[in-house]
């Protein structure tokens, strides 16, 4: 079965660049989309197929894919971006998600 | 305004079967592109798909868990069961179902989540 891997933790400070990574073979070839999960709240999609950005998340998120790896960068990271991300794709027929990387601003 | 609601007991025995029920207004399921899909979440734990109906009525399901999940679809109702079979407290999580549409032939992402049920698998 399909496996994605992101890092488990993330550290950034206030107003520089957070990029977090997930990686798959080829996920390149496939449509990544990526959530933001804040505690005790559900999950918010931030990008789509790969580099989309839906309507109300913020210019700062950006998301690009090359290889095996597709990438979340956050510029200008704020106190508010605090939180889990999480990285999904379709494998064909099941939907797949990454283990989730805690967001830390300090 | 797309919205859902998951509902279901709190509370099931171990070996019994649960059912979750997802409510949903501003989208049409029979609608190209669009789907509805379970997702839940362990306490403490990262997200895992469960299964996703699209709008042809295909059935899609976690390769790990197939055996014991069962979608379906009433569209005159605009809700999406899940039936789980034999619970066991290791299934304690938050179940979510949200909306998720299909594009561009592979290209799968949930746009609209519910806030969630919490069902705890306890005797």
């Amino acid at each position: 079965s399909y496996e994605l891997t992101q890092p488990p933790s993330v550290s950034v400070s206030p107003g520089q660049t957070a990029s977090i990574t997930c990686s798959g073979d080829k996920l390149g070839d496939k449509f990544a989309c990526w959530y933001q999960q804040k505690p005790g709240q559900s999950p918010v999609l931030v990008i789509y197929e790969s580099g989309e950005r839906p309507s109300g998340i913020p210019e700062r998120f950006s998301g690009s894919s090359s290889g095996n790896t597709a990438t979340l960068t956050i510029r200008a990271t704020q106190a508010m971006d605090e939180a889990d991300y999480y990285c999904q794709v379709w494998d064909g027929n099941t939907v797949v998600f990454g283990g989730g990387t805690k967001l830390t601003v300090l | 305004q797309v919205t859902l609601r998951e509902s279901s007991p709190a509370l099931v025995k171990p070996t019994q079967t649960l059912t979750l029920t997802c409510t949903f207004s501003g989208f049409s399921l029979s609608s190209s592109g669009m789907c509805v899909s379970w997702i839940r979440q362990p306490p403490g734990k990262a997200l895992e798909w469960l299964a996703l109906i699209d709008w042809d009525g295909d059935k899609y399901y976690n390769t790990s868990l197939k055996t014991r999940l069962t979608i379906f679809r009433d569209t005159s109702k605009n809700q999406v069961v899940l039936t789980m079979t034999n619970m066991d407290p290791v299934d304690t999580a938050t179940y979510y179902c949200a909306r998720t549409t299909a594009s561009r032939g592979d290209s799968f992402y949930s746009d609209f989540w519910g806030q969630g049920t919490l069902v705890t698998v306890s005797s």
